[in-house]
């Protein structure tokens, strides 16, 4: 069984469209993650969502829009694509408290051309 | 703010000898959790080992021990008898108890000779 999943694992897509990520969870977390994993392999998170409520946003631009739509799912929407956003962009999910380590989807790799 | 520091950007190690990935970090919570990740070229995260800042024993699980030095703020990896299948990026990551998000170190990529 799947722990983490995403879709799609590939994503190609034209300058300014708008695309969506889809991350679901079986494991009963509480907590969801967005990172972006840049060329050099630096791992950003985006958001981080507690219950259904968002609790981190960092400084993304805000053409990025969590979407969650219960506590298993956390979907991630980017409009107006542009060629910077190409990364690899992974969910994650984990209990609270500090002894609880995330669970890592296998990632999106999106291309933006 | 919390900070993870790896200033190792890249390791090499032979074959069935032990190899020791650096972590320092920074932080002013008064408890936090530790933890190294695994990413293979095939690009998944795979949870390593886990440290608490209040364990009194570094964690080990299988091939993999944590040497950690608190007052020194640091958490290195330590693997032993490298494998090939051990060339990968390593994380170290950090979480507090004052906040849900992880902060993850900038990696080291280790590449294991034959």
């Amino acid at each position: 069984d799947t722990a983490v999943s995403q879709t799609p694992k590939y994503l190609v897509t034209q300058m300014g469209n708008d695309k969506s990520i889809k991350c679901e969870q079986n494991l009963g977390h509480d907590t969801m993650y967005w990172y972006k994993q840049d060329s050099k392999k630096f791992l950003k998170i985006m958001f981080s969502y507690n219950n259904k409520e968002l609790i981190i946003n960092e400084t993304v631009p805000n053409r990025f829009s969590p979407k969650s739509p219960d506590k298993a799912h956390l979907n991630l929407h980017i409009n107006s694509l542009e060629l910077g956003d190409s990364a690899v962009y992974f969910c994650a999910s984990s209990h609270q408290g500090v002894a609880n380590e995330q669970f890592f989807g296998p990632g999106t790799r999106l291309t933006v051309l | 703010a919390q900070k993870i520091t790896q200033t190792q950007p890249g390791m090499f190690v032979q074959e069935k000898e032990a190899v020791t990935l650096d972590c320092t970090y920074d932080t002013s919570d008064p408890s936090y959790g530790l933890f190294w990740y695994k990413q293979p070229s095939s690009g998944e995260m795979i949870f390593l080992i886990y440290q608490g800042s209040y364990d009194q024993q570094n964690a080990t699980e299988g091939r993999y021990s944590l040497n950690f030095q608190k007052a020194r703020k640091s958490a290195n990896l330590v693997i032993s008898a490298s494998q090939l299948g051990d060339s990968a990026m390593y994380f170290c990551a950090m979480r507090g108890n004052y906040g849900q998000n992880f902060v993850f170190g900038p990696g080291t990529r280790l590449s294991v000779l034959p």
